[in-house]
């Protein structure tokens, strides 16, 4: 099946800890985000990538980090510098060059104890 | 400064009551308008994309309309089933590739 896969679907971190959040995708698509949701809030962009070790800064960016080493792979981390990391985070990806669509996973919500 | 805005926030609608839900943005410039559903707890499911005014797009219950300011989705004899969150995006011309969100709009039907 094509898809995009995020793993966990629940996490914990335990404060001053960093977390990774996979994110996989067989639909060859170019371009890789990771967004932040929040209740009451609309999904924030936090990074994206358009091709492979290569990839920017999105409006929140600050406390986490990415990598794109495989088209197919964009893992986040979410580092001790992020101040409220609990959240549901979602990973999306897409073709911009051909159409502007991003379809997304089904979302990792992390849990700061 | 690209915003986008949804209205109302929640809505309830008895089960084959139609109604309308509305996305109103203010962009430089617009390169496509989205329409996803979300379920608690998933995803964003892509529903619909609207690249100018004038531009319809339907999908069972599901109609979706673009003005030069607004888009609206129309729902047509919902059933319980279509109760979720529905969010409108928009992507800007010339900019990244980033969508922006508005906060959704909570719908749910009752049988």
């Amino acid at each position: 099946d094509g898809g995009i896969t995020q793993s966990p679907k629940y996490l914990f971190r335990k404060e001053g800890q960093n977390v990774t959040l996979s994110c996989e995708q067989n639909l060859n698509h170019d371009a890789m985000y990771w967004y932040r949701q929040d209740p009451g809030q609309g999904l924030r962009l936090i990074y994206y990538s358009q091709i492979v070790n290569d990839f920017q800064k999105g409006d929140i960016a600050e406390g986490y980090s990415v990598s794109r080493e495989k088209k197919e792979s964009f893992p986040l981390t979410v580092t001790s510098a992020q101040k409220n990391p609990t959240a549901f985070y979602l990973c999306a990806s897409g073709w911009p060059g051909r159409s502007p669509e991003a379809f997304f996973g089904q979302g990792t919500r992390l849990t700061v104890v | 400064e690209d915003q986008v805005t949804q209205s109302p926030e929640a809505l309830r609608l008895q089960e084959g009551e139609s109604s309308s839900l509305n996305c109103s943005y203010t962009v430089s410039g617009l390169r496509g308008l989205f329409w996803y559903r979300q379920d608690p707890g998933k995803g964003p499911e892509f529903l619909f994309t609207l690249y100018s005014a004038g531009e319809e797009k339907e999908k069972e219950r599901l109609k979706a309309t673009l003005t030069k300011k607004e888009s609206f989705l129309h729902i047509t004899a919902p059933k319980p089933e279509d109760s979720a969150t529905y969010l409108c995006a928009v992507q800007v011309q010339g900019g990244s590739e980033k969508l922006v969100f508005g906060k959704g709009t909570k719908l749910t039907v009752n049988p």
